[in-house]
């Protein structure tokens, strides 16, 4: 079945960078987008932008452009997400979603991944 | 891009039916019809519950549904149940390949 699954929660000082990965099992990889969605402690749901896994191109959201990068490993079926100088208030989950083929929704979401920014 | 907006909190007790809104604009809700609605219990990711305003995944139960008028989409839970305390966030396509969540809405159950 369809499952994205994240990298571990990680503690970065301020300043340094955190890449996150998104690995996707149980459908053809390059047949549907990966989206990421942030959430600060006690917050909702944000979209950064999301990543065509057939080009690799990359659609940023207004406020995620400059210190955030969306890659991809296509043999590895995995979506990253870089953030570097990281800030205080990059403190939060990060979530990688499915966009389905023809589809305007996130039907499958990664478990989460918590980045939490403090020296 | 602003955030959708939604009421912050919305209670109902057991049985009853809930409806949470959603509001946009003519560029995102109201200018297309791929409105989608998730559904996340604390510590847990989000899980979608209706999507092209109306459509709901498999195993989803038919307690939930989902329209749409103007640029104000809806959705609306009958029979609440325990289970159906959580945060609920709606999502809008919002044309040139972007999108934009709302706000949240927090629903209790009595």
């Amino acid at each position: 079945q369809v499952q994205l699954v994240q990298s571990g929660s990680e503690l970065k000082n301020p300043g340094a960078s955190v890449k996150v990965s998104c690995k996707a099992f149980g459908y053809t990889f390059s047949n549907s987008a990966i989206n990421w969605v942030r959430q600060a402690p006690g917050q909702g749901l944000e979209w950064m932008g999301w990543i065509n896994s057939n080009t690799g191109n990359p659609t940023y959201a207004q406020g995620f452009t400059g210190r955030f990068v969306f890659s991809l490993d296509t043999s590895v079926s995995t979506a990253y997400l870089q953030i570097s100088s990281l800030k205080a208030e990059d403190t939060a989950l990060y979530y990688c979603s499915r966009d389905p083929p023809s589809g305007w929704h996130f039907d499958y979401w990664g478990q989460g991944t918590l980045v939490t920014v403090s020296s | 891009q602003s955030a959708l907006t939604q009421p912050r909190s919305v209670s109902g007790s057991p049985g009853q039916s809930v409806t949470l809104s959603c509001t946009g604009t003519n560029s995102d809700v109201g200018g297309y019809n791929y409105v989608s609605w998730y559904q996340q219990h604390p510590g847990r990711a989000p899980k979608l519950m209706i999507y092209d305003v109306d459509k709901r995944p498999s195993g989803v139960p038919n307690r939930f549904s989902g329209s749409k008028s103007g640029n104000t989409a809806s959705l609306t839970i009958s029979g609440l149940q325990a289970d159906d305390e959580a945060d609920f966030y709606c999502s809008s396509y919002a044309g040139s390949y972007f999108y934009v969540f709302g706000t949240g809405t927090k629903v209790t159950v009595l």
